[in-house]
């Protein structure tokens, strides 16, 4: 059974800093692992996801995540955080039919 | 495109009453889902649909029902509300199953349903 587990459930940066959300995953197969954004009040966009080869993945608005197999994580960062970056990020794990979310991290961006 | 809608945006239901919240897509996608989103829990799966005509329970389906008559539209239906259905409600499609494939899945604005 695949589950998600993401460290921390609010973070909160200055303008300007790394941002780090961290997310660990379980999975009987090797892994498909998405990361999306809730922006207030809206649906879930996608972010980047990973499904075979290169380990790190960029995506939108300048983030990242690197796939690391040994320590079962996806960890998603940006190396300067923008006030804009306000938002709910979940990281989500693939199974047969549909994704498996974690619970979320809230970060907060201050000025 | 207006990729994938949600009607109605907010209601609020006594308990006991009956609803059907209503999700359309317009990019010919074969899958389409329904989560809720309750504070701290991230999204829970509570129906899916693989293809017109089919429907599957998911994590939380108790107390919803769903159809998919067209394949561009997926229904959730409460039968007799109650308040520990009060919640947000996404719908989402994806052309493939993500799976096992590498589609992304598309999420519509969401429904804010409270239960009194």
């Amino acid at each position: 059974a695949q589950s998600v587990t993401q460290l921390g459930s609010h973070v909160s940066v200055s303008e300007g800093a790394l941002v780090l959300l961290r997310c660990n995953y379980s999975s009987s197969v090797p892994p498909y692992l998405f990361w999306y954004v809730q922006y207030p009040n809206q649906g879930l966009q996608l972010l980047l996801k990973y499904t075979t080869g290169a380990t790190l993945v960029k995506g939108i608005n300048g983030f990242e995540a690197e796939f690391k197999k040994s320590e079962t994580s996806f960890h998603l960062t940006k190396p300067s955080a923008h006030m804009s970056d306000a938002a709910e990020y979940f990281c989500a794990v693939s199974s047969q039919y549909d994704l498996i979310f974690g619970k979320g991290t809230k970060l907060s961006v201050k000025p | 495109n207006a990729g994938v809608t949600q009607t109605p945006k907010f209601r609020v239901l006594k308990t006991g009453q009956s609803m059907t919240l209503l999700c359309a897509q317009d990019m010919n996608h074969e899958y389409m889902y329904w989560y809720r989103q309750d504070p701290g829990m991230g999204l829970r799966l509570i129906h899916y649909s693989v293809g017109e005509g089919t429907t599957a329970k998911g994590e939380v389906p108790d107390g919803y029902n769903v159809s998919r008559l067209k394949k561009q539209n997926f229904l959730l239906g409460l039968e007799s509300a109650a308040p520990s259905q009060t919640s947000v409600y996404f719908c989402a499609s994806t052309l493939l199953p993500s799976g096992r494939a590498t589609d992304t899945q598309y999420f519509g604005p969401g429904t804010r349903l409270t239960v009194l």
